[in-house]
């Protein structure tokens, strides 16, 4: 009964380095997000994708920033040249379907990216 | 704008008293709130989901209310534990077919055994 899993859960990474993020949703959950937390912070929504479709992703930052949910595997979030901004919790979530039912969108522990 | 890194506010309670965290959320049209609980180095926890069409409902040992008037919501906890000892946010969303949730910035519930 395996919740949404993201790994690594802790990256670092030097400057102008690139950081990959991976997440596998819940089984049967073909929509996954991507959300963002700075220290002391709420979650900030980044990118919604379902299987090879990004359907939302007036959250992401224009450059350097990409998200992919392949037909196979995981959801991948990928930054290129890292920056000391870019330090924070990312946190993927799923649910089984779109629409607004809080009570089916789960959320992995997050991966936390540190920046030096 | 972007917020700098502020302290939480923190609501600090003693163990079995009744606890209300409360959230200002900004938009109008928001139709549907969640509240979460975030431990320490962990995601975000479902406590409790309300409609716009509704101003209160009731789960286990929590009650939220909401008043869409001054766009107000409020999370009440019984008999107040210390493993409710965490980071409260408040979640709002509005319509669409996405689940594109606006979080609050977040209280920490210190309960005092």
């Amino acid at each position: 009964n395996a919740g949404v899993m993201q790994n690594p859960r802790h990256l670092v990474r030097r400057r102008g380095q690139e950081a990959r993020l991976r997440c596998s949703p819940m089984k049967g959950h073909s929509h996954v997000y991507w959300y963002r937390q700075l220290p002391e912070e709420g979650l900030k929504f980044m990118v919604y994708l379902q299987k090879e479709n990004i359907i939302d992703e007036s959250g992401m930052p224009k450059e350097r920033f990409s998200a992919e949910f392949p037909k196979e595997g995981p959801s991948i979030l990928r930054i290129q040249q890292v920056v000391r901004g870019d330090s924070a919790a990312y946190f993927c979530a799923s649910s089984p379907s779109g629409g607004t039912t809080g009570n089916t969108i789960y959320f992995g522990e997050g991966s936390w990216l540190t920046v030096v | 704008g972007e917020s700098v890194g502020l302290h939480l506010p923190t609501l600090s309670v003693q163990e079995g008293d009744n606890s209300i965290i409360n959230c200002a959320y900004s938009n109008s049209a928001s139709d549907y709130f969640i509240w979460y609980k975030q431990e320490s180095g962990k995601g975000p926890q479902f406590i409790i989901d309300i409609r716009s069409n509704m101003d209160k409902r009731q789960g286990q040992r929590v009650t939220v209310l909401l008043n869409k008037t001054v766009k107000h919501l409020s999370l009440q906890i019984a008999a107040t534990q210390p493993g409710d000892s965490a980071v409260y946010f408040c979640a709002e969303t509005y319509g669409g077919a996405t689940n594109k949730l606006i979080f609050g910035t977040g209280t920490l519930l210190a309960v005092q055994p």
